[in-house]
């Protein structure tokens, strides 16, 4: 247990679906992380909240929406998504905020997203 | 492009082999962590190590951020150690965060 949870661990969901992934950290950090994994591809960094601003966000469509209600809770809202979001969508948190730069983080399980 | 990469891309080795894992980055970074992930998908932290070698047990880690490389050494094998190996750097020009495609390592009973 790495302190971080993460909720729904799978999801099959339709291009019309809207749907939400949850991450939870117990760990009293000040940063959380939502990462994309596709097959073959290295982990794609999505969004960065820092002291629940928004701080990073890598170019990620619009029909990926976060959300980040206080410290400890990390929210993903999809949205007509296609076939190709397909994949393992990882949350994380870390000590230090992001003003300090990539930080030692610790990652949940991750949700296994499919779209049909 | 700024590139961040990983050798050998698979490993494959006999219980209680000693291994080197290589993470050669070609811009300068200022932050550099190593990763495990299982054969569940499950990614854990191993090192956190912007520069010099640090030691966890059988693993230990070095980077030499003046030569853009980090190495991870596992020591005396075992099952438990099959996964894949990330390293994952933070370059220095825009504080991005970049992914190896990872060593896929498979420990042989």
């Amino acid at each position: 247990e790495t302190g971080v949870t993460q909720t729904p661990r799978h999801l099959v969901m339709g291009m019309t679906n809207k749907k939400s992934l949850k991450c939870e950290q117990h760990l009293g950090h000040n940063a959380m992380y939502w990462y994309k994994q596709s097959a073959k591809k290295p982990l794609e960094l999505m969004f960065v909240y820092s002291l629940e601003e928004r701080v990073e966000n890598n170019s990620v469509p619009s029909r990926f929406s976060p959300e980040c209600p206080n410290s400890s809770h990390l929210f993903l809202h999809l949205h007509t998504l296609q076939p190709e979001d397909s994949a393992l969508y990882l949350c994380a948190s870390s000590q230090a905020g992001w003003e300090g730069g990539m930080n030692e983080q610790f990652f949940g399980p991750g949700t296994r997203l499919t779209v049909l | 492009g700024i590139q961040v990469e990983q050798s050998p891309p698979d490993l494959i080795l006999q219980e209680g082999a000693n291994s080197t894992l290589r993470c050669n980055f070609s811009d300068s970074v200022n932050n550099l962590q190593w990763f495990h992930q299982n054969p569940w998908g499950q990614l854990i932290n191993l090192f956190y190590i912007p520069s010099g070698t640090k030691q966890n047990g059988r693993l230990s880690a070095t980077t030499v951020a003046t030569e853009r490389y980090s190495l991870l050494y596992i020591s005396s094998s075992q099952t438990t150690d099959s996964g894949v190996y990330f390293c994952a750097a933070q370059l220095v020009r825009d504080d991005k965060i970049i992914f190896g495609k990872g060593t896929r390592l498979h420990i042989l009973p």
